[in-house]
């Protein structure tokens, strides 16, 4: 069964830093793109962040590019999300998620991971 | 950038009911839309991609139709397990996005 539990979400005063993780197992993590979502409380979905399988490509709207950084460690099964100078407005449920498409620069997710929440708060 | 706009943003039915959930695209992105379902607490979980195409275990009373900008998702007979918020995307890694949801209640 493919799985994907993520961690690191938390408290965090506004201008912090936060790294989520992301692992992975019942599939070959480095077969596949790997993507970041997040959730603010009672609103929708929102893109963050997409990574190819190998990790040599990075896809990010304009909204959050500079900010956060999508990474992962294939050896490990692993994805990251590395957020810096956090506002209020990026408290959120962080998903994780699978790319489970088979054709280039289409991504459609599944499965996702169950989220971690990060709270951005002084 | 492309916007998804569905409708209705909320909707209240019965069991048994036919229910309906437009996505319209503020420009052309031809058979690339899929639609999740997200129940309260838990993860999306995708259901159609390429507008029509079930994912794997997805019942077939969900179908989805349309092209260019506009979108529907159909679920033919309303079950209590289908009560649950429902989104589209557009899969396009240089534009993807989001629609605002759908949330469908019991009456």
């Amino acid at each position: 069964e493919e799985q994907l539990l993520e961690s690191g979400g938390g408290l965090v005063q506004p201008g912090g830093s936060l790294r989520l993780s992301c692992a992975a197992s019942g599939f070959t993590f480095s077969s596949y793109a790997m993507s970041w979502v997040r959730q603010a409380p009672g609103k929708g979905l929102e893109w963050i962040s997409t990574i190819s399988s190998s990790g040599g490509s990075t896809y990010y709207p304009d909204s959050m590019k500079g900010r956060f950084t999508i990474s992962r460690d294939n050896s490990r099964n692993t994805l990251y999300l590395q957020m810096n100078s956090l506002r209020a407005e990026d408290t959120a449920l962080y998903y994780c998620a699978k790319d489970q498409s088979w054709i280039q620069n289409l991504n459609w997710f599944d499965p996702w991971g169950q989220g971690t929440l990060v709270t951005v708060s002084s | 950038d492309i916007q998804l706009t569905q409708s209705p943003s909320f909707l209240s039915a019965s069991v048994g009911d036919r229910v309906t959930i437009t996505c319209r695209a503020s420009q052309g992105i031809s058979s690339y839309l899929a639609w999740y379902q997200q129940k309260p607490g838990k993860a999306p979980k995708l259901l159609i991609y390429f507008v029509s195409t079930l994912q794997s275990g997805v019942p077939s009373r969900f179908s989805g139709s349309g092209s260019g900008t506009e979108f529907t998702l159909t679920i033919s007979s309303l079950q209590p397990e289908d009560f649950a918020t429902y989104y589209c995307q557009h899969p396009d890694i240089y534009q993807l996005t989001f629609g605002g949801g759908t949330k469908v209640e019991i009456k």
